[in-house]
């Protein structure tokens, strides 16, 4: 079946600009994680959701970054006012929480650039 | 809170030798401890988990890690190594059930297996 996909794959931008990122996950997945994935720094966790409930948005790393889930399935992320140092590869993942440590599914990214 | 450690920033080994690439952890309780592999340009692929039971994990592409409590190490290895297995592995944490679904990744070993 259809994999986690996000877009656009690659997003160039002027600083100040807004962007938004898209993530459809695996149909019937009821959590969906966000990651930016910098050059030597790994993973950084930004917001995670899990079906209706309230985001966990302790990874944003500011107020500009914010998140949404429409109808517990496709999430956007979006960047106010870009900065340079948001320049990053965004990951989205998926996963069917169990109690036994589910697998998460990851898209293939967004490289952002922000010039 | 939980954090992973993978102390080598790179690993080098040459095509039909052995490889480790190393991963400690810390977490409250039993951890639910993940592999994951990235190819250039692609999202983080499952290689294998830890959960509970037999401390010899086996997962994709011919990779098993080891779960040791005392050392709080869950270490990847592959008895015979492809330059195919050139890649970035993330090593993940997570707190049993009852604590955050969200796991905490490492910084990444880039693997390069030399023909």
């Amino acid at each position: 079946g259809a994999g986690v996909s996000q877009s656009p794959s690659n997003k160039v931008t002027e600083k100040g600009k807004d962007v938004e990122l898209r993530c459809d996950p695996i149909s019937g997945h009821t959590a969906l994680y966000w990651y930016r994935q910098s050059l030597g720094q790994g993973l950084e966790f930004l917001i995670y959701f899990q079906g209706n409930s309230a985001p966990d948005k302790s990874g944003l790393p500011s107020d500009r970054f914010s998140a949404e889930r429409t109808g517990g399935s496709v999430s956007t992320l979006t960047i106010q006012r870009t900065q340079q140092e948001d320049s990053a590869v965004y990951l989205c993942a998926s996963s069917f929480p169990t109690s036994g440590g589910e697998t998460q599914y990851f898209g293939p990214g967004t490289r952002l650039l922000v010039l | 809170a939980q954090s992973v450690a993978q102390p080598e920033d790179q690993v080098n080994v040459a095509e039909g030798n052995p490889l480790t690439v190393k991963c400690t952890y810390s977490v409250s309780g039993n951890p639910y401890l993940f592999w994951y592999v990235q190819y250039p340009n692609r999202g983080l692929q499952f290689l294998l988990k830890y959960i509970t039971g037999d401390n010899l994990v086996k997962g994709s592409y011919g990779f098993e890690a080891e779960f040791n409590k005392s050392q709080t190490s869950f270490h990847l290895k592959k008895p015979s190594a492809l330059v195919s297995d050139s890649a970035l592995y993330f090593c993940a944490v997570r707190a049993p059930s009852g604590g955050s679904y969200i796991p905490t990744f490492g910084r990444g070993t880039s693997l390069i297996v030399h023909p």
